[in-house]
């Protein structure tokens, strides 16, 4: 069975840092894409960052520079290094493997249960 | 960067059909994803690549996706549909961005 299971949230305080796991079993990590989605409380879905089974690796502008997507291949899990945080970082944050056929065509399944992030003084 | 723009909420009786669409510029040229999520739990993807499903989703969900507006259908509306429902794609304007829309509330009255 496929399975993603985040770890690692909690309460952090503006401008620390914080690394959020994601430990997969069912399939391999290193041979797929894999991505971080987040969502602010009462909020809809935001895409955070994206690991090619290449290991290319791409951000949105909103974390860029802040945050660091990597992997372990000898764990089989997929990590999120957020440095820098910021009150709007505040979210449920969500792993998901990527199922894709072309480089355009490409979608989210399955998700992991997600890990909160709260950045509050 | 790529706007899609879905309706805040939608209603309808059990056993209708709920129609949820999704705007962008030229979508119809694009691949649309739809994921349903319930409260307090993660999304759930219902159509993929414009309008096939995965497996266990049932017939019930429908897409499709032309011109500057996708939409999801789902027919014959059961209580257990009732959740937030978003569109999602692939922005090739961007730097291997993924974009979802807006979010639409489904209730069943």
């Amino acid at each position: 069975e496929v399975q993603l299971v985040e770890s690692g949230g909690g309460l952090i305080q503006p401008g620390g840092s914080l690394r959020l796991s994601c430990a997969a079993s069912g399939f391999t990590v290193s041979s797929n894409y894999m991505s971080w989605v987040r969502q602010a409380p009462g909020k809809g879905l935001e895409w955070v960052s994206i690991i090619y089974s290449g290991g290319s690796t791409y951000y949105a502008d909103s974390v860029k520079g802040r945050f660091t997507i990597s992997r372990d291949n000898s764990k089989n899990t997929l990590y999120l290094q957020m440095n820098s945080l910021r009150a709007e970082d505040t979210a449920v944050y969500y792993c998901a493997r990527m199922t894709t056929v072309t480089t355009e065509t490409n979608w989210f399944d399955p998700w992991g249960q997600g890990t909160l992030v709260t950045v509050s003084s | 960067s790529y706007v899609l723009t879905q309706p805040p909420s939608v209603s309808v009786a059990p056993g209708q059909t709920a129609r949820i669409t999704c705007g962008g510029n030229n979508i119809g040229s694009k691949s649309v994803h739809w994921y349903q999520q319930k409260p307090g739990q993660a999304p759930v993807l219902v159509v993929y690549d414009d309008n096939d499903r995965p497996s266990g989703i049932p017939e019930r969900f429908s897409g499709s996706n032309s011109g500057n507006t996708a939409t999801l259908t789902i027919s014959r509306v059961e209580a257990g549909d009732e959740a937030d429902y978003y569109c999602q794609v692939w922005d090739s304007s961007s730097d291997h961005h993924y974009v979802f829309g807006t979010g639409t509330k489904v209730t069943v009255l």
